[in-house]
């Protein structure tokens, strides 16, 4: 059964600051991988998605790279700013089933 | 294009009652996933359709069902509700289904309280 964890759970970082997300789980046989952003009681907005061939991917200020072989992406955020403040999650297709997601970082980026 | 949308968007419910949430997926989807989040066990997968069909269901008892109408549209329903329903339940759309459906978009959810 697949498995997917996310270190930290919470982090807070001044405003400016680069920082790493990182997403763990347990059977490297992935369809594809993908990042999303949650904001407080609100729905989930995909940010970056890579496929299984891939390692990486990038959108603006945002790289996700992906190790297959050891189960293992991160979310890399450069020069992060206070309008990046939410949830972070992951969430990976296996094979034949539907995404599986991490229980995500909470991050606050503060001015 | 519209987005997804989810009706209502609030829900207070009593332990025992049923309750049928809706979803409206983006023109052109086909498939509609459905998710509970909550704050101790994260987002789980509740069940899929495309087609009028599930694909695929999660680990949750049969009080849980879903149908999908011929205009993509899919709707939730919960018997018997018991005070661990209250959740956020989300619905995602996508063009395609199980691997091909690549990106999945979330509506804003139906949070859904049982008293």
């Amino acid at each position: 059964k697949q498995e997917v964890t996310q270190i930290p759970a919470a982090l807070s970082v001044p405003e400016g600051e680069n920082l790493v997300l990182n997403c763990s789980f347990t059977d490297s046989a992935i369809y594809n991988l993908q990042w999303f952003r949650q904001d407080p009681g609100k729905g989930l907005t995909s940010l970056l998605l890579i496929q299984s061939s891939q390692r990486e991917q990038t959108s603006g200020r945002l790289n996700a790279s992906l190790d297959k072989s050891s189960g293992r992406s991160t979310l890399y955020i450069a020069a992060s700013q206070p309008g990046d403040s939410a949830t972070y999650l992951c969430a990976v297709l296996p094979d034949g089933q539907n995404f599986v997601f991490g229980p995500g970082t909470r991050l606050s980026v503060l001015p | 294009k519209a987005g997804v949308t989810q009706t209502p968007r609030y829900l207070i419910k009593t332990r025992g009652q049923q309750v049928t949430l809706s979803c409206s997926p983006i023109s052109g989807h086909r498939s509609v996933s459905w998710y509970q989040q909550t704050p101790g066990q994260g987002l789980q997968f509740l069940f899929e359709y495309f087609s009028e069909t599930q694909r695929n269901k999660g680990n949750f008892p049969g009080r849980f069902s879903g149908r999908q109408f011929s205009n993509s549209r899919s709707e939730m329903n919960v018997s018997t509700l018991e005070l661990g329903d209250s959740a956020l339940y989300l619905c995602a759309s996508s063009l395609l289904a199980g691997i091909n459906q690549e990106t999945q978009y979330f509506g804003p959810g139906t949070r859904l309280l049982v008293l």
